[in-house]
């Protein structure tokens, strides 16, 4: 894999279910992934940084893996709630840039 | 602190013409970015910059020019606008102790007829 990969492209989720989605991502010379979380109409806002191997972090209700042997990160979202939809990027460091995945659409359903 | 912060929110330009978006970061991040936004394609790299006085082409630098004259500062040029720059354009920066962790400025919408 050269691009990080994200899948689903778009996921709908009924309010109160819990979700999860897929970051893939070249697993040689790694360095760390980011997640964000962009709401419409709004710009990206870090949720997760993370660097080594099994790494798990949380922020309330949302959490993420990591898994930088196999080149892939979950981020999964416990009792969806309406403020929950947005697009969720994945993002790699690449020397000085970072390169994003396309993300995932959520949306949750009342 | 304003974070950071980009001028214009809006513009519309007919093909040919040529105009400037500023970037503007008060956190003394060395690195900046520019983002272009289209639906489907995520957010794709312009140009960035590691530091006052140095550039570099990101994914997609054809039609783009850019100068970080000051460290706060980065320019995004379009010497000649055309309809296929029609874009979202989001700046960014970043300082490399915190993993490139990107802050994003509130993003230009241009329209290019």
């Amino acid at each position: 894999i050269l691009n990080v990969e994200q899948s689903p492209q778009s996921l709908h989720v009924q309010e109160g279910d819990s979700t999860n989605f897929t970051c893939s991502f070249p697993s040689s010379n790694f360095y760390a992934l980011h997640w964000y979380r962009w709401e419409t109409a709004k710009s990206p806002e870090a949720l997760f940084v993370m660097t080594l191997n099994g790494d798990e972090k949380k922020k309330g209700r949302i959490s993420a893996t990591l898994n930088t042997k196999e080149g892939y990160s979950y981020l999964y979202i416990k009792g969806s709630q309406p403020e929950d939809s947005a697009t969720y990027l994945c993002a790699q460091n690449r020397d000085d840039k970072i390169i994003f995945g396309k993300g995932t659409r959520l949306h949750i359903l009342p | 602190n304003a974070g950071v912060t980009q001028t214009p929110k809006f513009r519309v330009l007919k093909t040919g013409q040529s105009m400037t978006l500023l970037c503007a970061q008060d956190m003394n991040h060395e690195y900046m970015y520019w983002y272009r936004q289209d639906p489907g394609m995520g957010l794709r790299l312009i140009h960035y910059s590691v530091g006052e006085g140095t550039t570099a082409k990101g994914e997609v630098p054809d039609g783009y020019n850019v100068s970080r004259l000051k460290k706060q500062n980065f320019l995004l040029g379009l010497e000649s606008a055309a309809p296929s720059q029609t874009s979202v354009y989001f700046c960014a920066s970043s300082y490399p102790g915190s993993y490139n962790e990107q802050f994003f400025g509130p993003g230009t919408r241009l329209t290019v007829l």
